[in-house]
């Protein structure tokens, strides 16, 4: 089946640690996102990628960074610099077709924790 | 810059009645405008959009939405909901100028009674 895959669903992290988050897609999108969700917020985008090799801050990237190594994969980081890292963590995907019409692909989601 | 409001933190309604989720946004350009839904605890799925043409669109399991660019709206209906519509429902735009960037509200958690 193709689809969005993120794990761990549960991450517990400790101060001053570094923990990644792994975002995988078989869906063959160019475009791959990662979005953070708080209670009573809608998402806000962390980093994007429209390409292997190149990707964009989005509006909280403070604290985060990411690589795109893979067209199937975009892994999140979650530095000791992001004070308040306790989350929902969303990744997504979608075509890059040049518009913004798409719709984006969601993955479950991993919940962060701090210890 | 875009901005998307739902006044409406949450919405109880009875099982079979009516309901209207509204989502109001402000943009100084065109854009394209989601219904996003989230179950708990999952990720986020497309309900429906609208990109052009009708301003009447729906989805496949009985939500509608209706585009209004005088009053800067897309509200979700439904004529009938069933307990497994609960959910929390996200309203977003993209500008049709830009790329792939979504802009989304704060999100309306639907609550259907028995």
């Amino acid at each position: 089946d193709g689809g969005i895959t993120q794990s761990p669903k549960y991450l517990f992290r400790k101060e001053g640690q570094n923990v990644t988050l792994s975002c995988e897609q078989n869906l063959n999108h160019d475009a791959m996102y990662w979005y953070r969700q708080d209670p009573g917020q809608g998402l806000r985008l962390i980093y994007y990628s429209q390409i292997v090799n190149d990707f964009q801050k989005g509006d909280i990237a403070e604290g985060y960074s990411v690589s795109r190594e893979k067209k199937e994969s975009f892994p999140l980081t979650v530095t000791s610099a992001q004070k308040n890292p306790t989350a929902f963590y969303l990744c997504a995907s979608s075509f890059a077709t040049g518009t913004a019409q798409e719709t984006q692909y969601f993955g479950p989601g991993t919940r962060l924790l701090v210890l | 810059a875009q901005s998307v409001t739902q006044l409406d933190s949450q919405v109880p309604v009875f099982e079979e009645a009516p309901v209207e989720l509204r989502c109001n946004y402000s943009s100084s350009v065109s854009v394209y405008l989601f219904w996003y839904v989230q179950y708990p605890n999952q990720g986020l799925q497309l309900l429906l959009k609208y990109l052009s043409g009708s301003t009447l669109v729906e989805s496949i399991n009985g939500f509608e939405a209706e585009f209004n660019k005088s009053q800067t709206s897309f509200h979700l209906r439904k004529p009938s909901v069933h307990i497994s519509d609960t959910a929390e429902y996200f309203c977003a735009v993209s500008r049709m100028d830009s790329s792939y960037k979504l802009i989304f509200g704060s999100g309306t958690r639907l609550l259907v009674r028995p």
